[in-house]
């Protein structure tokens, strides 16, 4: 099954505070992809990567920043957590293209600003 | 743009019920449809797909059929179970290669014994 992995599970966090957030995928994939889902389940693209350093912004303007130095390592990071951060971060990575495109999601992050 | 729209939820059903969740898109040109699945605590899973019109999607006793005139992708299970509760997200990409999937807003399905 997919191998695409995030850490931690939970988090929670006073305000301020610098957090990163860890995707990992040993499948090969060139394309990562970072979303915020709300509590009414929608979910909004926040970044997405087609490969070594590349990097852009999702649909869903965010404080957030993501690096993608290796293939397999798409991290997330916030700078100064704040309250309005708190959700739940979804990964995801494909390997294949345009109308077979088929995105292999991670377990998730919920996050908790206080 | 592209844009899909999925019923409003929360939908509840008893078990062995059948299940409807309609979902209609908008797209340019000829998109390829999908059912992602979000069971909870976990991260979503593709459920089913179909690439091209009249194309049948099934997994796990799910079936959407791509209908091209109406544009919609709905997804139907003749008897539903608990272990079936979980949100359920339509989405679409269109051709190209820098295409991004586009999702709906998913609909919470709750299935009792």
């Amino acid at each position: 099954e997919a191998d695409i992995y995030q850490t931690p599970r939970y988090l929670v966090i006073g305000t301020g505070k610098k957090i990163t957030l860890e995707c990992s995928q040993t499948m090969g994939h060139d394309k990562m992809y970072w979303y915020q889902q709300d509590p009414g389940m929608e979910l909004h693209l926040i970044h997405y990567s087609y490969g070594v350093n590349s990097t852009e912004k999702g649909d869903l303007s965010s404080e957030s920043t993501v690096s993608r130095i290796r293939t397999e390592h798409f991290p997330l990071t916030l700078e100064s957590a704040r309250p309005s951060h708190t959700s739940q971060y979804l990964c995801a990575s494909s390997g294949l293209q345009g109308r077979n495109e088929k995105l292999f999601f991670g377990s998730g992050t919920q996050l908790s600003v206080l | 743009g592209n844009s899909v729209t999925q019923m409003e939820g929360p939908v509840t059903l008893s078990e062995e019920a059948f299940l409807t969740i309609n979902c209609t898109y908008t797209a340019t040109g000829y998109p390829s449809l999908f059912w992602y699945v979000q069971y909870p605590g976990e991260g979503l899973q593709l459920l089913l797909k179909a690439t091209k019109a009249d194309d049948k999607g099934s997994n796990k006793g799910f079936e959407a059929t791509y209908r091209k005139e109406t544009t919609s992708f709905h997804l139907e299970k003749g008897s539903v179970q608990v272990s079936d509760s979980a949100v359920y997200f339509c989405a679409l990409i269109t051709q190209g290669g820098s295409e991004k999937l586009v999702f709906g807003k998913g609909t919470k399905l709750t299935v009792n014994p």
